[in-house]
């Protein structure tokens, strides 16, 4: 099965705080994803990758970049915490059968 | 710019009800569409999902759906809801990204909570 390991499950930060979310994918998918997941509005992405190096914005960019240095792992970067980004981060990945993985989820708390 | 609407926010159902769940999407070329399911703590699940063939598609746990393009719909069904059907039920559409790429970013509806009372 493929797998997309989030590397925190909880965190709390605290505003202004540079906040780094990991995700790494075990199965050589070429895209990558970020979303976050609040109540009532469902999933809004954030950025996704489709090759190393390469990155696009989604629907809501605003406060937030990411990196791909290597295939299996994306990162999505908070570059100064804020509490309207206290959200639940889910990442997911996928290859050419168009179907996608999520990870388990990060939520974070911003205070 | 794509968008997926789902009409109920939350759905109350007795255990043996059936259930529908209703998605719409506006995209006018071709789609691939998909069903995810979050049980309580969990990560999303695929349900099902629609790519070409026979508009009515069957997934896991009993659920199916139907696409019917000239309503741009893809309605999740199920004849009799269990308990552990509660859970929040997610409808999304694959969109046209990156240009020439090919590539296709996913596009979530904002989600129907159902609750199955025992």
């Amino acid at each position: 099965d493929v797998k997309v390991t989030q590397s925190s499950r909880y965190l709390v930060k605290r505003t202004g705080e540079k906040v780094f979310l990991e995700c790494v994918q075990d199965m050589d998918h070429e895209n990558m994803f970020w979303y976050r997941q609040d109540p009532g509005l469902g999933l809004r992405l954030i950025y996704f990758s489709y090759d190393v190096k390469m990155k696009e914005k989604g629907d809501i960019p605003e406060g937030y970049s990411v990196s791909r240095e290597k295939k299996e792992r994306f990162s999505l970067i908070l570059e100064s915490a804020s509490t309207n980004q206290t959200s639940m981060y889910l990442c997911a990945s996928s290859g050419t059968s168009r179907g996608y993985t999520f990870g388990s989820g990060t939520r974070l708390t911003v205070v | 710019a794509q968008s997926v609407s789902q009409h109920n926010h939350h759905v109350i159902l007795s255990e043996a009800a059936s259930l529908e769940l209703g998605c719409n999407y506006s995209y006018g070329g071709t789609v691939n569409l998909f069903w995810y399911v979050q049980y309580p703590g969990q990560h999303l699940q695929l349900l099902l999902k629609y790519f070409s063939g026979d508009p009515l598609v069957k997934g896991i746990k009993g659920f199916e759906a139907e696409f019917i393009k000239s309503k741009f719909s893809f309605n999740l069904r199920k004849p009799s809801v269990q308990w552990s059907d509660t859970a929040e039920y997610f409808c999304a559409v694959n969109a046209q990204g990156v240009q020439n790429t090919g590539f296709q970013k996913l596009v979530f509806g904002t989600g129907t909570r159902l609750l199955v009372s025992p």
